[in-house]
């Protein structure tokens, strides 16, 4: 079956440490996003990329980076300067015309600072 | 700037009841707007979406909502609920000038009681 996979599904992450949440698809999708959801604030969007080795910053891109090497890929880290980490992290995927087809989301990644 | 608003943290209904979520844009020009469902610890579904046409939209699970372009509104809608449509539901705005970006609404909770 076609989909996203995000893993891991619960990380932890101690002060300081910077951390890499995975997201693959086998969607043949070219764009792809990361989005972060906290309670009672809807999705914001972290960093979204259309094609391999491009990648663009979206509304609230500070202490995140990606990387996009492969089609299917795109990781992203949260680094030591995010000051505020936990969060529920959604990655999606879409052809290159999503106001006709949408996302596809995968299932997420609970990421919690201990 | 581009933005939905869904007023409602909550709704309650009773099973085989009506149902409406709502959501209300801000855009220049034409909307392209979008409803999802997110069920606890999952990614995002897509239920429907509106583009141009009918301003009534159906979509999945019997889902269906209403385009009111004077009201600028886009309030989801169902004749009869279910338990099982107990879960999280986003509107979500194209952005007018990246359409790789979407703007979500903070999300409305429906429990449907049995």
């Amino acid at each position: 079956d076609g989909g996203i996979t995000q893993s891991p599904k619960y990380l932890f992450r101690k002060e300081g440490q910077n951390v890499t949440l995975s997201c693959e698809q086998n969607l043949n999708h070219d764009a792809m996003y990361w989005y972060r959801q906290d309670p009672g604030q809807g999705l914001r969007l972290i960093y979204y990329s259309q094609i391999v080795n491009d990648f663009q910053k979206g509304d609230i891109a500070e202490g995140y980076s990606v990387s996009r090497e492969k089609k299917e890929s795109f990781p992203l880290t949260v680094t030591s300067a995010q000051k505020n980490p936990t969060a529920f992290y959604l990655c999606a995927s879409s052809i290159v015309s999503p106001i006709l087809y949408g996302y596809t989301f995968g299932s997420g990644t609970r990421l919690t600072v201990v | 700037a581009q933005s939905v608003a869904q007023p409602e943290d909550q709704v309650n209904v009773a099973e085989g009841n009506p149902l409406t979520v709502k959501c209300t844009y801000s855009v220049s020009g034409n909307p392209y707007l979008f409803w999802y469902v997110q069920y606890p610890n999952r990614g995002l579904q897509f239920l429907l979406k509106y583009i141009t046409g009918d301003n009534l939209v159906k979509g999945s699970y019997g889902f269906e909502a209403e385009f009111n372009k004077s009201q600028t509104s886009f309030h989801l809608k169902k004749p009869s609920a279910l338990v099982s449509d107990s879960a999280l539901y986003f509107c979500a705005v194209r952005d007018m000038r990246n359409f790789n970006k979407f703007y979500f609404g903070s999300g409305t909770k429906l429990n449907v009681k049995p």
